[in-house]
């Protein structure tokens, strides 16, 4: 059974700053994709970025990064230049076929 | 149309009553999934299809669900005699293979 942990409820951080939420998860499988996802307050999941784990090069997306350490299991997303549209949930998910997420983290942006 | 779309937005039933949600996937895409998502928690896995075929579902769909892709296009979830504890945001997602799954804006349940 796969299981993710997102050790960080809530994180906060200043408009045009840099915040990373982190990820780690449980897999046996070896070839598989990890995503981050977005939940505004409205309730939409937006993917925000995904990563195939046969590749070493980490996914850049904009503003929206990733460090992926395949042999520790840790998958965190970084968000440069933040802006006050990133405050969200955001939900770490490798994939399983079907995707199991995270708890999630709360991301606040302080204007 | 260029996303899923699900409906209805919003379900108010009362307790014991059937509900049935749609489901409309992007078009090309062959794999249908199911989400059950409750307040502060991660979306849930019920279920999920590839083409017409349902392959796989939780131990958290009881005989109470059911969910159909008849033509391996729109799915339907149905829940019978619903109960309170079936109150949640219903989530339906589509994807092309592993590729991650497009998600719709789900259907919120309320069960009185």
């Amino acid at each position: 059974a796969q299981t993710v942990t997102q050790s960080q409820p809530e994180m906060s951080v200043q408009e045009a700053e840099t915040v990373t939420l982190s990820c780690t998860y449980d897999t046996s499988e070896s070839d598989y994709y990890l995503f981050w996802y977005k939940q505004p307050p409205s309730r939409q999941m937006i993917l925000v970025i995904r990563q195939e784990a046969y590749k070493q090069q980490n996914a850049t997306e904009n503003r929206f990064s990733v460090n992926f350490q395949k042999a520790a299991k840790s998958f965190s997303l970084k968000i440069s230049d933040s802006q006050l549209g990133d405050a969200a949930m955001y939900f770490c998910a490798p994939w399983g076929t079907p995707l199991v997420f995270g708890k999630g983290t709360r991301l606040s942006v302080i204007a | 149309d260029t996303g899923v779309s699900q409906d209805p937005r919003h379900k108010i039933t009362k307790r014991g009553q059937n509900v049935t949600f749609r489901c409309d996937p992007i078009s090309e895409h062959n794999r249908l999934y199911w989400y059950r998502q409750t307040l502060g928690q991660g979306p849930e896995f019920l279920t999920y299809f590839q083409n017409e075929a349902q392959l796989e579902k939780s131990r958290l769909l009881s005989d109470r669900f059911s969910a159909e892709r008849p033509k391996g296009s729109f799915s339907t979830l149905e829940i019978q005699r619903t109960e309170q504890g079936d109150s949640a945001m219903y989530l339906c997602a589509s994807s092309l293979g592993p590729q991650g799954g497009f998600f719709g804006p789900g259907t919120r349940l309320t069960v009185l």
